[in-house]
């Protein structure tokens, strides 16, 4: 049973560019959550969606939006891209259970 | 005040020790509880899930939760090196929502 998959694992951009993230859920997942963290702290909840709808949002910006696919997969885009953005860019899927599980992130660097 | 805070590190213990990882929140509505091991560069890996006030145990971990004391607590017995990451206490008020994350603790346990 393959667990959560991020891809790519590592992105250079520079400011002003846009960047696309991606997520596979856990098998029998239908729940994603992006969370962004900076060095040293905690995730922050970045948003959530659940048949193909986002159903909360964290407090970032409209230049951090996403999508879920009728696979449950999910996308994260961030558009004009700042300094403040690199950090590692987790995903988090639940199902039934309740109990949510990370992928590895993709780590996210800003030049 | 954050929602969720979390004891400051690093923290530095010798091998065999009993480690006490501790956070408070301020929001009343959390009726879940986690802690989460992050190792360096990697995603934050589920050890404890709990939701109710009182004790869980697994192996040489034991979760505790005071919800009157708004106080979850992280003991784990006779450490091991590899013990050593960061440790993220986490909270959400439903299942699969959104998850509030304290800002993590760095712990090394020396051989």
């Amino acid at each position: 049973d393959a667990g959560v998959t991020q891809s790519p694992t590592h992105l250079i951009k520079t400011r002003g560019q846009q960047v696309t993230l991606r997520c596979s859920p856990k098998s029998g997942h239908d729940t994603v959550s992006w969370y962004q963290q900076a060095l040293g702290q905690g995730p922050q909840f970045i948003f959530q969606y659940y048949e193909e709808e986002e159903r909360q949002r964290g407090n970032f910006p409209d230049r951090f939006s996403g999508h879920q696919f009728p696979n449950y997969s999910s996308e994260l885009n961030v558009n004009a891209l700042l300094l403040g953005d690199s950090a590692l860019y987790l995903c988090a899927t639940g199902g039934g259970g309740g109990i949510q599980y990370f992928g590895a992130g993709t780590r996210l660097s800003v030049l | 005040q954050k929602e969720v805070e979390q004891d400051p590190g690093p923290l530095s213990v010798p091998e065999g020790a009993i480690v006490s990882l501790n956070c408070t929140y301020s929001n009343s509505a959390f009726q879940y509880f986690m802690w989460y091991r992050q190792y360096s560069r990697k995603g934050p890996e589920l050890l404890m899930y709990t939701y109710s006030s009182g004790n869980k145990e697994d192996g040489r971990f034991t979760a505790q939760v005071d919800k009157s004391s708004k106080y979850i607590s992280l003991f784990i017995r006779d450490s091991q090196p590899s013990d050593s990451a960061t440790y993220l206490c986490a909270m959400e008020t439903g299942a699969n929502s959104k998850l509030t994350f304290g800002k993590g603790i760095t712990l090394s346990v020396r051989p």
